[in-house]
């Protein structure tokens, strides 16, 4: 059964500061990887996707990177703003015949001005 | 444009009384997702649509049951509603056809029961 752990649990940092969030798989048989945000009272918001062959992905301020065969995935954010606060949360899908998303507990991250 | 969207975004119901929370999209996504997320908590599977196959979890109360009608549409239907089932419900669509290929969610649907 897969299992997906997001370290730390929660992270307060001042406005500009560079920051990384971690998640780690016990499964290293994955499609892909997918970083997602969520507000509070909100849907989830897709941020990065690595495809299992991929090592990283960049999208603006964010980078998400990728190693399989040791489970782990980084996302980095640079120049923290006040808007950044949010639940992030990393989701793994299976491949084969499932495709089953399973998701860690999340990040939930404060930028303070 | 909204591609998964679920309805109602709230919705009240009370205890005992079935409710049917509904997802549809316009992504042409061959898997759909229903998960179960109660505040601080990660959101939890219930089950899955891989194409026409319904994947359960496990640990899915039997109170919770799953219908696809079509492509399109997927429906969560709770028998008897306890207060437990209180959370937000969240829809979320896949396609296998492609590993670059992200899951997209709905705004979700507040489920409260008095």
């Amino acid at each position: 059964k897969q299992e997906v752990t997001q370290i730390p649990a929660a992270l307060s940092v001042p406005e500009g500061e560079n920051l990384v969030l971690n998640c780690s798989f016990t499964d290293s048989a994955i499609y892909n990887l997918q970083w997602f945000r969520q507000d509070p009272g909100k849907g989830l918001t897709s941020l990065l996707l690595i495809q299992s062959s991929q090592r990283e992905q960049t999208s603006g301020r964010l980078n998400a990177s990728l190693d399989k065969s040791s489970g782990r995935s980084t996302l980095y954010i640079a120049a923290s703003q006040p808007g950044d606060s949010a639940t992030y949360l990393c989701a793994v899908k299976r491949g084969g015949s499932n495709y089953k998303l399973t998701f860690g507990k999340g990040t939930l991250l404060t930028v303070n001005p | 444009d909204a591609m998964v969207i679920q309805n109602p975004r709230y919705q009240v119901t009370q205890f005992g009384k079935p409710v049917t929370l509904s997802c549809s999209q316009t992504l042409n996504h061959n898997v759909m997702y229903w998960y179960q997320q109660k505040s601080s908590q990660a959101p939890k599977l219930l089950f899955h649509y891989y194409d026409k196959d319904f994947n359960n979890e496990a640990d899915t109360p039997d109170n919770f049951q799953s219908r696809r009608p079509n492509t399109s549409f997927c429906f969560l239907d709770i028998r008897s509603p306890g207060l437990g089932d209180a959370a937000m419900y969240l829809c979320a669509t896949s396609f296998t056809g492609s590993p670059n290929t992200e899951a997209f969610f709905g705004q979700g649907t507040r489920l409260t029961v008095v």
